[in-house]
């Protein structure tokens, strides 16, 4: 099965409402990041995070080790929020384990 | 300024060709990366480096080489491409305390 599993897969949001997008680990991840990778292909970096949680603007996100699972909120979604978010885990040495990704639309 | 580069962006290549990836970065980060992205997938892991000299298997590493020269080069080698291989290819540089990456604007490739 998967690993690192996103929900949901795909989403529309009106502008100017929230959201919450999440990840649940069959792995035991120590750390975690979250990535928007927006229509021209390219791939941000949004968060790092051990457990706890971190917010930055219109996004906070959230990760718990102990239940496995990792939360990226978005309030009050504009339109360039548009995008597929992807989560990946590390769970041991260097490589990151990659969730399938929640493609997000925001309408006008 | 772009931390970690890639070249090319675009590459077509034909079946049983030779098709060399190459990536740059400027982060001075140990960790190097290729990662391939498929619709329907998130990117899979191909081949690491934990430096120079050094090079790994991901998690989906047949049909590729890797080649790690310096810090900052990390190269991604198809001796014998096929059409199962297009793709589009991305590049990432890693902390090597953290385990952050940090990813290039990828290469798409198609090998007819």
């Amino acid at each position: 099965g998967d690993k690192v599993k996103q929900s949901p897969s795909a989403l529309s949001l009106q502008e100017g409402t929230n959201s919450a997008l999440r990840c649940n680990f069959s792995i035991a991840a120590t750390t975690v990041q979250w990535f928007l990778q927006n229509p021209r292909g390219s791939l941000i970096n949004l968060f790092y995070l051990v457990p706890g949680t971190k917010e930055n603007g219109r996004l906070k996100s959230a990760f718990d080790s102990k239940e496995s699972y990792s939360t990226l909120h978005i309030r009050d979604a504009q339109l360039e929020d548009s995008g597929t978010y992807f989560c990946a885990a590390n769970n041991a040495g260097a490589k990151l384990t990659f969730g399938g990704g929640t493609r997000l639309t925001v309408r006008p | 300024e772009a931390a970690v580069t890639q070249s090319p962006r675009n590459k077509v290549a034909v079946t049983g060709g030779k098709v060399t990836l190459s990536c740059n970065q400027t982060n001075n980060h140990n960790n190097m990366y290729w990662y391939r992205q498929d619709t329907g997938h998130g990117l899979r892991l191909i081949h690491y480096s934990y430096g120079a000299g050094s090079t790994e298997k991901g998690d989906i590493p047949d049909g590729y080489k890797a080649s790690r020269p310096s810090q900052e080069n990390f190269s991604l080698i198809l001796e014998l491409a096929t059409p199962s291989q297009t793709s589009v290819y991305f590049c990432a540089s890693g902390d090597g305390l953290s385990l952050e990456q940090y990813f290039g604007p990828g290469t798409r490739l198609t090998v007819l």
